[in-house]
C-alpha cells in the first residue's frame, strides 16, 4: 500500500500570503495524485487531479506540481475562504486497486 | 447539476447491521464507477469500497472486507453499502463519491455524507 505523508501538519499564514503544502508518497505514483480541500462540516472538494490539473471551477491561484513521489500544492495569494484542511490522495497503479489519503494539512489564519 | 444524496445512517450497536443508500442525479449514473469513502470524527478520509459502472469489478479496503458489501442498481440510479458485524471503529461519516472518469483514479463529486455511529 502506498503511504502518503503530508507536511506540515499545520500551516499558519495570513491572507495574501503564499502557501506551499507538500505530499510525499512512499513509492512512485507517477502523476496520479489529487488534492482536496475540506471545510468544517463539508465534504472534501476536488481541487487538483493528475498532479497539476485544476478541477472545474477551481481558481487559478491553486497550482499543483510534482511527479513520482514528491508533490506540492501552492496557493499563490491566500483568500479568507482558503483556510481549510487539505488532503492528497492516490490510487494504486495496478489492480486490485486501493485508494489512500494523506493525513492532511490544516491551513489556519495567523 | 450532479447530486449524490446519502441516507440510512444512524446509531447501531456493535455487531449490528446497517444499509446505506445513495441516490444519484444530474449525470448518467451507469457510465461511472462509484466509491464509498468514510471519515471518522477528527480524522482524514478513508477509502472503503469501489464498484465499477457495470458492477463487474468490486474492491474493498482490508478494514471492511468480509463485513461490508457494495452494490448498485443502475435502473434506479442508486448505490448501496450493506454493513454487517459493525464495530466501534466503523463510526464515521460515510460519503458516496463518483469516480472522476473511466479510470476512477480520483473523486470529482461527493455527497454530503451520512453519519454512522456504532456504540452500545
Amino acid at each position: 500500500e502506498v503511504v502518503l505523508t503530508q507536511s506540515p501538519a499545520t500551516l499558519s499564514l495570513s491572507p495574501g500570503d503564499r502557501a506551499t503544502l507538500s505530499c510525499r508518497a512512499s513509492q512512485s505514483v507517477s502523476i496520479y495524485l489529487a488534492w482536496y480541500q475540506q471545510k468544517p462540516g463539508q465534504a472534501p472538494r476536488l481541487l487538483i487531479y493528475d498532479a497539476s490539473n485544476r478541477a472545474a471551477g477551481i481558481p487559478a491561484r491553486f497550482r499543483g506540481s510534482g511527479s513520482g513521489t514528491d508533490f506540492t500544492l501552492t496557493i499563490s495569494s491566500l483568500e479568507p475562504e482558503d483556510f481549510a484542511v487539505y488532503y492528497c490522495q492516490q490510487r494504486d497503479a495496478w489492480p486490485p486497486y486501493t485508494y489512500t489519503f494523506g493525513q492532511g494539512t490544516k491551513l489556519e489564519i495567523k | 447539476e450532479v447530486q449524490l444524496v446519502e441516507s440510512g445512517g444512524g446509531l447501531v450497536q456493535p455487531g449490528g447491521s446497517l444499509r446505506l443508500s445513495c441516490a444519484a442525479s444530474g449525470f448518467i449514473f451507469s457510465d461511472y464507477s462509484m466509491i464509498w469513502v468514510r471519515q471518522a470524527p477528527g480524522k482524514g478520509p478513508e477509502w472503503v469500497s469501489y464498484i465499477s459502472s457495470t458492477s463487474t469489478t468490486i474492491y474493498y479496503a482490508d478494514s471492511v472486507r468480509g463485513r461490508f458489501t457494495i452494490s448498485r442498481d443502475n435502473a434506479k440510479n442508486s448505490l448501496y453499502l450493506q454493513m454487517d458485524s459493525l464495530r466501534v471503529e466503523d463510526t464515521a461519516v460515510y460519503y458516496c463519491v463518483r469516480g472522476d472518469d473511466i479510470a476512477a483514479i480520483h473523486f470529482d463529486y461527493w455527497g454530503q455524507g451520512t453519519l454512522v455511529t456504532v456504540s452500545s
